[in-house]
């Protein structure tokens, strides 16, 4: 398979503070996507982004394809971003299942 | 559009029952997939629909599992007999299934079922 790697693994926030997280796979892909995992257990999709940069919000997200990594940045957090987020890739010469990182888990506090 | 639903939300059964899990993938979607859930091994594939059509069930932990599709508005995971082991949170995902060589295909996700197995 192919491997995906997330960190940093925990991250604790002040509100209103921003972060950078960061995925890292091992082989050529054509499908990212960034989920936030929220504390009810449902997997939010944030972005589609198997390349090139794209915003929503406070949210943003850079992937660079070519250097095999993504990233996640998040500004002015809120308590509601508190959850685990999950970065998930397809390979491009595979199944057209999602091979999943093992997340980042951000604690916002108040 | 409602989204991909899973039902039960939540599953409590006793080991050695039968539990079917169900899907209704986004409407026009060709693709339909089941995740599973668990602390020790995160969130893995078990088996994938293209047209109704199974495509890879290598994800599949043993024979106790089986999925079908009968058609393109609903899955089910069935697992007989369930075991404590199988306890975890199940996940249905539908794409559009447009999938070239270039690109990829966005995923969307169901709320999850949460079994147990006592």
């Amino acid at each position: 398979g192919i491997q995906v790697e997330q960190s940093p693994p925990d991250l604790i926030l002040q509100e209103g503070a921003n972060s950078t997280l960061r995925c890292n796979f091992s082989d050529s892909v054509n499908n990212l996507q960034w989920f936030h995992q929220n504390p009810w257990g449902q997997l939010i999709n944030l972005f589609y982004i198997p390349s090139g940069t794209k915003q929503n919000g406070r949210l943003s997200a850079t992937t660079v394809a070519t250097e095999r990594y993504s990233l996640l940045y998040i500004s002015s957090s809120q308590t509601t971003d508190s959850g685990v987020y999950f970065c998930a890739v397809e390979r491009i010469r595979g199944a057209n299942n999602l091979f999943f990182g093992t997340g980042t888990r951000l604690t916002v506090i108040p | 559009d409602a989204g991909v639903i899973q039902s039960p939300r939540h599953e409590v059964t006793e080991m050695g029952q039968e539990v079917t899990l169900r899907c209704k993938p986004i409407s026009g979607h060709n693709s339909l997939f089941w995740y599973r859930q668990t602390m020790m091994r995160g969130l893995e594939l078990l088996i994938y629909f293209n047209n109704n059509v199974p495509i890879d069930d290598s994800g599949m932990p043993e024979d106790r599992f089986s999925a079908k599709m009968p058609n393109a508005s609903f899955s089910t995971l069935k697992i007989q007999p369930s075991e404590p082991r199988d306890s975890a949170v199940y996940f249905c995902a539908s794409s559009p299934g447009v999938r070239t060589i270039r690109d990829g295909d966005e995923q969307y996700f169901g709320p999850g079922t949460r079994l147990t197995v006592t």
